[in-house]
Parts: C-alpha cells; structure tokens; sequence
C-alpha cells in the first residue's frame, strides 16, 4: 500500500503546549484516522474523519480531513505527560479496504 | 467498536521454528482481518487481508507459504509464522473492521527469533 507523509517526525515539548502534526498523500482518501499507539501496544484509534473539510474533537484532540481529501492534521491541546506516544495518521481509500499509515510522529512531553 | 484480542502478547522461539499468533474479535463477527507487521521505529505494514472461509490475500513481497493465515470463524483469524528466522522478529498486529468501518487493533505480539 502508499505511505503517507507525515510530520514532523518527532516533538519534544513542555507540559501545557498546544501540538500539531499532519499527513499528506499523493492520492485521494475517503477516510482518514489518528491513532496513538504506546510501546509494545498496538495502535489505539482517538479520531476518524469521514468528509472533505470535516473537523473532530474529542477532548483536548482536535482533527480535520482535508478539502482535497489528500491531507490531515491533528492537534493536541494543552499537552501533558500521558499524551507521550507515537501518533500515527491513517488513510484509507475505499470501505472494507485496509489502511495506509504514515511514518508516525514520535511526541515527548516534559513536566 | 470492536474488542479485539491478540495472543500470545510476546514469544521468542528458536530459528527454524513455527510460531501461531491468534487474532480474536470479541464481540463483532469480522468477515475480514488484516495482519500488519511494525519493525522497531517504523510504520505498519500491511501483510495480508484475512477473508472468512477464503484464502487470505497478501501484499506484494509476503510469502503466503512463509506466513499462513487461517480464518475459520467469524471470530478468529491465525497467522502462522512457518521456520521463523531471525529476520522474522517483529511486531504483528491484527485489526478487525467495526460496523462503522473503523479499524480496530489488537495489542500485538512481539515475536523474537533466536
């Protein structure tokens, strides 16, 4: 399957700070998703986004699919220490279909 | 959603050994898996898609006789890794497709071939 591009590739921020992260493909997706997967866990899902320009939250997570349904961005809001984690962003082109994740974004919060 | 459960959660095995990796959906019928693969500091790779009653579609570079996946139930999909290498070691993940479409993950097993 395509990877996505994502970035920044790794954070190392203070308790508090708002963070942003997002996926670019070359191709079209029908749904994306964020998920934060911690060491010697698998992934676990915080948002799917299922429209062009739709915008998610859930809690201190905010998400948006892009309008040209190529791009996705995520921020975290007032970071702290739990939110450490590799987040990784997730297209996938049809229903039924498998995903296509990207690189993942390593985040380190400091107290 | 979907609970999804994956065992054995770690295993280390003997080069030249065959190891199976159990993906269950708990409380959803799952017609389709899919078995991914993370080497350290990387990515998900998707392996194959696991149909129910049908054999298993792999992605190009996986070896169907190396890495044999078995989906006899609704709820139950297996990924045998047939004499393991130490090339094998890796994290295998399975996820099963929810009634909302969503992919839900298991929480993998770290395979370590000596």
């Amino acid at each position: 399957g395509q990877q996505l591009n994502q970035s920044p590739q790794s954070m190392f921020i203070q308790e508090g700070e708002d963070v942003s992260m997002n996926c670019t493909s070359s191709s079209i997706f029908n749904t994306w998703l964020w998920y934060k997967q911690d060491p010697g866990e698998g992934p676990v899902l915080l948002i799917a986004l299922y429209k062009a320009g739709e915008l998610t939250s859930n809690g201190r997570l905010t998400a948006q699919f892009g309008i040209t349904r190529k791009d996705s961005f995520l921020n975290i809001s007032a970071s702290i220490p739990s939110d450490v984690g590799i987040y990784f962003c997730a297209g996938q082109s049809n229903s039924g279909y498998a995903l296509n994740f990207g690189k993942g974004t390593s985040l380190l919060v400091t107290p | 959603g979907a609970v999804v459960s994956q065992h054995p959660s770690r295993v280390i095995c003997k080069s030249g050994t065959s190891v199976k990796i159990e993906c269950r959906s708990l409380d959803f019928q799952a017609t389709t898996m899919f078995w991914y693969r993370q080497f350290p500091k990387q990515s998900l790779m998707l392996m194959a898609t696991s149909n129910e009653g049908s054999k298993a579609t792999y992605e190009q570079g996986v070896e169907k006789d190396k890495f044999l996946i078995n989906h006899a139930s609704l709820t139950l999909s297996t990924l045998t890794v047939t004499s393991a290498h130490p090339e094998d070691s890796s994290f295998y993940i399975c996820s099963v497709r929810g009634r909302d479409e969503k992919l839900f993950f298991g929480s993998g097993t770290q395979l370590s071939v000596l």
